[in-house]
């Protein structure tokens, strides 16, 4: 089967940085996928995991290990459009997390 | 038109009525999906086709019907729907089936009265 678990919510600060986690248990992997989505906006792409480490791509990064079966998203420098919901997906069988919701406040 | 286009954008039906809902996708790909969001619960995959051949099927009741007559489109036929069944439809395509980023379209708000 398939478990993904992020947590629901969290709050940051503007010019901060957060780190949103995802954990995955999965009977198949091929990477692991991030997306953003704002309220009432279809999700957009943020980053595609397939080995161990982290990339970065401007302000944003994203950590994977496959034998802890782990992921998080860095946000550096956070800003009040970055609040929206995270989302981390599992490739092979396209199974999302809940989501976590971001509150960037002042 | 660029990106993934969805219509209608909002749609409400009664659960005996019959209704359709289309994506098109202007972007040469190979893969189009269908999703489920529904509020608190995580997006779901439906339906995955690849060069028009259906590829995934998650145990999705039979009132929701996928067809995809070529790459470029993307339909799912809804008839006798529950008042469960209201959720924002996502339409998205990629490139590569499953392992490659996805483009989403705005999604179709549905109804089920």
């Amino acid at each position: 089967g398939q478990n993904i678990d992020q947590p629901t919510e969290m709050t940051a600060t503007e010019g901060a940085i957060v780190q949103i986690n995802c954990t995955y248990q999965t009977s198949g992997f091929n990477g692991l996928f991030w997306y953003q989505q704002h309220a009432g906006e279809a999700p957009t792409f943020l980053s595609y995991n397939v080995l161990d480490g982290l990339e970065e791509k401007g302000r944003f990064s994203s950590f994977l290990s496959r034998s802890k079966g782990y992921s998080y998203l860095l946000l550096k420098e956070l800003q009040m459009k970055d609040s929206a919901s995270y989302l981390c997906a599992v490739s092979n069988m396209l199974t999302f997390g809940g989501g976590t919701r971001l509150m960037v406040k002042p | 038109e660029t990106g993934v286009t969805q219509t209608p954008r909002h749609l409400v039906m009664g659960m005996t009525n019959k209704k359709s809902l289309k994506c098109e996708q202007h972007l040469g790909h190979n893969a189009m999906y269908w999703y489920k969001q529904s509020a608190k619960k995580p997006l779901e995959l439906m339906f995955v086709y690849s060069l028009e051949e259906r590829v995934e099927n998650n145990s999705v009741p039979s009132r929701f019907s996928p067809e995809c007559p070529n790459s470029s489109h993307l339909f799912l036929h809804l008839h006798t729907l529950q008042p469960e069944d209201s959720a924002l439809y996502l339409c998205a395509s990629s490139q590569l089936t499953g392992v490659d980023e996805q483009f989403f379209g705005p999604g179709t708000r549905l109804t089920v009265l």
